[in-house]
């Protein structure tokens, strides 16, 4: 099976725009979740979407957001973007459906670029 | 809340010794356990899991972990380290028994191999 897929790869941004990630699951997968990666704050649970239904959400501002589609395929979208949002932002897919926790298979990131 | 500390941001061992990467965790329920393992301009690559079926746990490229919930700990250990084991390894533990798609990382340990 092919694995997680992410575009663009790097992203570079002004202050004040908008962007919008992509992420392609795992094939039968149908959770996606997103995590921010910075130096200072590490890896941080942006939110997780399940069956196009935003199931968990971490702490961060509501300029983040995101959607899933009903092929799993999901997207982020950051809004009136600032300097710290410069970060590798990574999805990862997983069944989903279980009650027990799935391994989590990451995509390469998106690199974004806030200048 | 649980949370997972890894002790030693940078670990340095020669080529053939032992690797000894640290994590504790803090759950007040029974955890399910993680690492990855980071190369450069990668996403996480999945190195093994704990899910309480056993304390010693074997994953890829000759890495395992032992389980010790006395020492609330999931060290992460390979007997001779190879150059390109070189790369940041991030512990990480799945919030409650349930599957809520959410993974807390440590800070990440970078492991740096000598010839």
């Amino acid at each position: 099976k092919a694995g997680v897929t992410q575009t663009p790869r790097y992203l570079i941004k002004t202050r004040g725009q908008q962007v919008t990630l992509s992420c392609s699951p795992i094939s039968g997968h149908r959770s996606v979740s997103w995590y921010q990666q910075t130096p200072g704050q590490g890896l941080q649970f942006l939110f997780e979407y399940f069956s196009e239904t935003q199931r968990n959400k971490g702490n961060f501002p509501g300029r983040f957001s995101g959607r899933q589609f009903s092929n799993s395929r999901s997207e982020m979208n950051v809004s009136t973007l600032e300097l710290g949002d410069s970060a590798l932002y990574l999805c990862a897919s997983s069944e989903g459906t279980s009650l027990k926790v799935d391994t989590q298979y990451f995509g390469p990131g998106t690199r974004l670029t806030v200048l | 809340a649980q949370s997972v500390t890894q002790l030693g941001s940078h670990v340095s061992v020669s080529e053939g010794a032992l690797v000894l990467l640290r994590c504790n965790y803090s759950s007040s329920v029974p955890p399910y356990l993680f690492w990855y393992v980071q190369y450069p301009n990668q996403g996480l690559q999945l190195l093994l899991k704990y899910t309480s079926a056993a304390t010693l746990v074997k994953g890829i490229n000759g890495f395992e972990a032992e389980f010790k919930k006395s020492e609330t700990s999931f060290h992460l250990t390979k007997p001779s380290a190879h150059m390109s084991d070189a790369a940041e390894y991030f512990c990480a533990v799945s919030p409650g028994s349930g599957n809520t798609g959410k993974l807390i990382f440590g800070q990440g340990t970078t492991l740096q191999v000598k010839p």
